[in-house]
């Protein structure tokens, strides 16, 4: 398994402001792995953070809008700019590890844009 | 067409109760499946990998059927505990979640 910690844990956040959200692995990984997660909805893939490369972006995901850092091993943030109530989600971050290659999953951020 | 669809339920069972649940997926070339659980306002965490042998962890089975693309969750002897949403997860060229589906175990 993998510890990882993630913070804030939730936050209330207004229109128009920006937020980051930091994940640190209890050991070093290649990849680390930002989701969101809307109410009601699945899983989506944001980005895959590489540490020393630029993220890569999913279809309907840009960096302006969710940039992305990656400066060693074992820690990343996302910061979601400019919010609107549209982003209210659970943003939770993730690595691959295993003998399967399973993800496992920081507790998650609640993020409401009000 | 999603690459993964799950029935979203929910599926409300009494204790004892065997239930299951059913996945597709439409990459025939997908390469790893999985099981999650995730309990209200938590991170989803893994429940068991599916071979294609199936597979077997005390009350829960998994079992893929590569033809025809699907894979399945089998909880016997329900417990109030097993109330969740599972979520099924296909693998191809990443990680790809059902929407999950709620089951609730009623006393």
């Amino acid at each position: 398994s993998a510890v990882i910690s993630q913070k804030p844990s939730r936050d209330i956040c207004q229109r128009g402001t920006s937020l980051t959200i930091q994940c640190q692995v209890d050991s070093q990984v290649t990849m680390m792995f930002w989701y969101r997660q809307q109410p009601g909805q699945s899983l989506t893939l944001i980005a895959t953070a590489n540490q020393g490369s630029e993220a890569t972006y999913e279809s309907g995901f840009v960096i302006d809008k969710f940039p992305i850092s990656r400066p060693n091993l074992t820690f990343s943030t996302l910061t979601v700019s400019n919010m609107s109530p549209e982003d209210s989600s659970i943003y939770l971050c993730s690595v691959a590890r295993g003998r399967a290659g399973e993800l496992f999953f920081g507790e998650g951020s609640r993020l409401t844009v009000l | 067409r999603k690459e993964v669809e799950q029935d979203p339920g929910p599926f409300n069972v009494p204790e004892g109760a065997t239930v299951a649940f059913n996945c597709t997926y439409s990459n025939s070339a997908s390469q790893s499946f999985f099981w999650y659980r995730q309990d209200c306002r938590k991170e989803p965490k893994l429940l068991m990998s599916v071979y294609s042998s199936g597979n077997e962890d005390g009350r829960f089975t998994a079992q893929l059927n590569r033809a025809s693309q699907y894979i399945s969750l089998l909880i016997r002897d329900s417990k109030l505990s097993d109330s969740a949403t599972y979520l099924c997860v296909v693998v191809g060229n990443q990680f790809y979640f059902g929407t999950g589906t709620s089951l609730t175990v009623i006393p």
